[in-house]
């Protein structure tokens, strides 16, 4: 069935250090991938998303970047902050699926 | 605009009891999403509805769960005869009428259940 692979499962970076979680999906039709961030105890949030027709997006710190081909997208955090140390979850939608990845546990170490 | 409500925030039940929890999704919105997170784990996808239809329930437990979204008023997730692995949180999800599941959904603060 469709699935989504996240790694890795825990990181720990020092502040101001640059963060990379990636995630793989297998369906061909997907064309929307959001990801999400999640503080303790609160709601997932959005923090960025890329569609199918583009190959990279970025919004000041955060940036994604998607390669169709290899059927994997990224999230990229620079000068991480200890602000943005949560859960951070990928996920994926092709109009009739939407499924979150397995979630990546960001520490920012000060 | 308010985000998506859901209530209540917290809920304690007795197993063997109904739990009922409730979801508004945001204003304009008509697709809802239900997803159960278990302490330190992801979101698990229960159930996709629009206004008076299941879309998707591939991810709900076939005894005891059921949900609706009534053509007036909130979605409602129903637990029949809870049980202590029923305790987690809730989150509902709601997205704007287009392009089916390719749009952000925004969550709602969810609603902890705990079974006693």
């Amino acid at each position: 069935g469709e699935n989504v692979e996240q790694h890795p499962s825990t990181l720990s970076v020092q502040e101001g250090d640059s963060a990379v979680i990636k995630c793989t999906y297998s369906d061909s039709a997907s064309n929307y991938f959001p990801w999400y961030k999640q503080e303790l105890g609160k709601r997932p949030q959005l923090i960025i998303d890329i569609r199918s027709n583009v190959g990279e997006k970025k919004d000041q710190r955060i940036a994604v970047t998607l390669n169709k081909t290899a059927k994997h997208f990224s999230l990229h955090i620079t000068e991480t902050q200890p602000e943005d140390s949560a859960v951070y979850f990928c996920a994926w939608g092709d109009g009739q699926n939407f499924v979150f990845g397995p979630g990546t546990r960001l520490s920012v170490l000060p | 605009n308010a985000g998506v409500m859901q209530n209540p925030r917290h809920l304690v039940r007795r197993r063997g009891q109904e739990a009922r929890l409730r979801c508004s999704p945001m204003k304009g919105h008509s697709h809802v999403y239900w997803y159960r997170q278990l302490p330190e784990e992801g979101l698990k996808f229960m159930v996709y509805l629009q206004k008076e239809n299941i879309i998707d329930e591939s991810g709900m437990p076939k005894e005891r769960f059921s949900a609706e979204f009534p053509k007036e008023g909130p979605s409602i997730l129903r637990i029949q005869q809870v049980v202590r692995g029923d305790s987690a949180a809730y989150f509902c999800a709601s997205s704007p009428p287009a392009s089916g599941r390719s749009n952000e959904q925004f969550f709602g603060p969810g609603t902890r259940l705990t079974v006693l």
